[in-house]
């Protein structure tokens, strides 16, 4: 089975605290890719990071790292001193690349409010 | 460039009417995928269309179906609608690998009476 699991809902914060999204996956492929998007109120995804199965660096933007841990699963993005601009929902996603399907396996999202 | 577009932008029907919805990609992608979104669903995957051809499909009845033209525009129709229908429908398109950032519209927020 292929599933992505993001066991967090909701999430509120107040400004600049630091946040953790958590996401876990499940694939047999052993080629995949792992992604994050962000959904603001606008309805529109917006991509904020790919991550092959054989990369498991870590990765750092501005505000913003991953952390991917294939002996957990995991694919973890957190977010520096929060902003009120980072409110949205954010989703995790799995594209399996070894069984030849062409879609994205998406987790049910996470919403992250921050307050002022 | 312009971005993924898609309309109309709202809609409501009523149940058992059936609704065609529009996607126009970013030019020069040939891959368009719609997915549909619930709360606590999440994004559900429909189908994706890769140079008029489907190439996968998701677990949605067969009320749903879609086509793309040669322009690589896509659209999606779903017949008989349901109150359970009711959601915001994405489109997303890219080049052309399915390992490749997905550049997602607006979507179409349906409501189904």
């Amino acid at each position: 089975a292929q599933k992505v699991t993001q066991a967090q809902t909701e999430i509120s914060v107040v400004e600049k605290e630091d946040v953790t999204l958590d996401c876990v996956y499940e694939t047999r492929d052993t080629t995949y890719y792992l992604f994050w998007y962000k959904q603001p109120p606008s309805g529109e995804l917006v991509f904020l990071i790919r991550r092959n199965s054989f990369d498991e660096q870590n990765e750092i933007s501005g505000r913003y790292s991953w952390n991917f841990q294939k002996s957990t699963s995991s694919f973890n993005f957190t977010i520096t001193a929060s902003q009120v601009v980072d409110s949205a929902v954010y989703f995790c996603a799995l594209s399996p690349l070894s069984s030849g399907t062409y879609k994205y396996i998406f987790g049910t999202g996470t919403r992250l409010k921050v307050l002022a | 460039k312009a971005g993924v577009t898609q309309t109309p932008r709202y809609l409501i029907k009523t149940r058992g009417q059936q609704v065609t919805l529009s996607c126009s990609p970013i030019s020069g992608h040939r891959s368009v995928s719609w997915y549909q979104q619930t709360p606590g669903q999440g994004l559900q995957f429909l189908f994706e269309y890769f140079s008029e051809t489907q190439r996968n499909k998701g677990n949605f009845p067969g009320r749903f179906s879609g086509r793309q033209f040669s322009n690589s525009r896509s659209e999606m129709n779903v017949s008989t609608l349901e109150l359970g229908d009711s959601a915001l429908y994405l489109c997303a398109s890219s080049h052309e690998k399915p390992s490749e950032k997905l550049f997602f519209g607006s979507g179409t927020q349906l409501s189904v009476l």
